[in-house]
């Protein structure tokens, strides 16, 4: 079992250019989720998704960002026009039951100059 | 809405020294709670859940108790060891309310040899 696998581990961007990063969960569990960690912030809870569909994206920036989950072995989430204020470490997480125990990557560092 | 205040930003012991970290809660209904652990370079691990039917979780020689009469929940360990060093997130699942769970702001340990 590897675990929930996010890449890229990290990325630079220029500011306003598109960022996609990637999250495979493990396998056969139903539920992704995606958290956004900073120092200032922690972390802040952005949407998930359970078999697939998108069930809460209350935690999304709504202009920029975006999540989707095409099939149950990945999910992306895409932030279009970066800003410096989006630098952050992402992370995806998957569960078996929702809530209950959450199996987090290790995160996309992202920093957008 | 739901809210977890973690108020120790870093707690600095020796090895063998007693670990006591503290997390208040804000919630409607009764929630659960639990204690996340993540070390340099990871993602958050699951470390203790406490149900308000248990009141008490214990893993790894760690102990998570709850006190619903002053909404804290707290994270004890007898002896830390230089592993033990990381950061620790406490959290709240709000069982009847929004379906997500919500991090406190977490507390680094750090551990002198």
């Amino acid at each position: 079992n590897a675990g929930v696998i996010q890449t890229p581990r990290h990325k630079v961007t220029g500011k306003g250019q598109e960022a996609t990063l990637w999250c495979e969960p493990i396998s056969g569990h139903s539920a992704v989720f995606w958290y956004r960690q900073t120092i200032v912030q922690g972390l802040e809870f952005l949407t998930y998704f359970r078999n697939q569909a998108p069930i809460d994206d209350s935690g999304m920036p709504k202009e920029r960002f975006s999540a989707q989950m095409p099939n149950q072995s990945h999910s992306t989430l895409k932030i279009q026009s970066t800003q410096p204020q989006d630098s952050a470490v992402y992370l995806c997480a998957s569960s078996l039951d929702n809530w209950n125990t959450l199996y987090f990557g290790a995160g996309t560092r992202l920093s957008v100059l | 809405g739901d809210s977890v205040t973690q108020k120790q930003g870093q707690v600095t012991l020796s090895e063998d020294d007693f670990l006591f970290i503290n997390c208040t809660y804000s919630t409607t209904t009764y929630p659960t709670l639990f204690w996340y652990v993540q070390y340099p370079g990871q993602g958050p691990q699951l470390l203790l859940k406490v149900t308000t039917a248990n009141n008490k979780g214990i893993s790894r020689g760690f102990e998570a108790t709850y006190d619903k009469g002053t909404t804290s929940f707290h994270l004890q360990k007898a002896s830390v060891q230089e592993s033990d060093s990381a950061v620790y997130f406490c959290a709240l699942l709000n069982t009847g309310g929004a379906d997500r769970l919500t991090f406190g702001k977490g507390t680094q340990l750090i551990i002198q040899p």
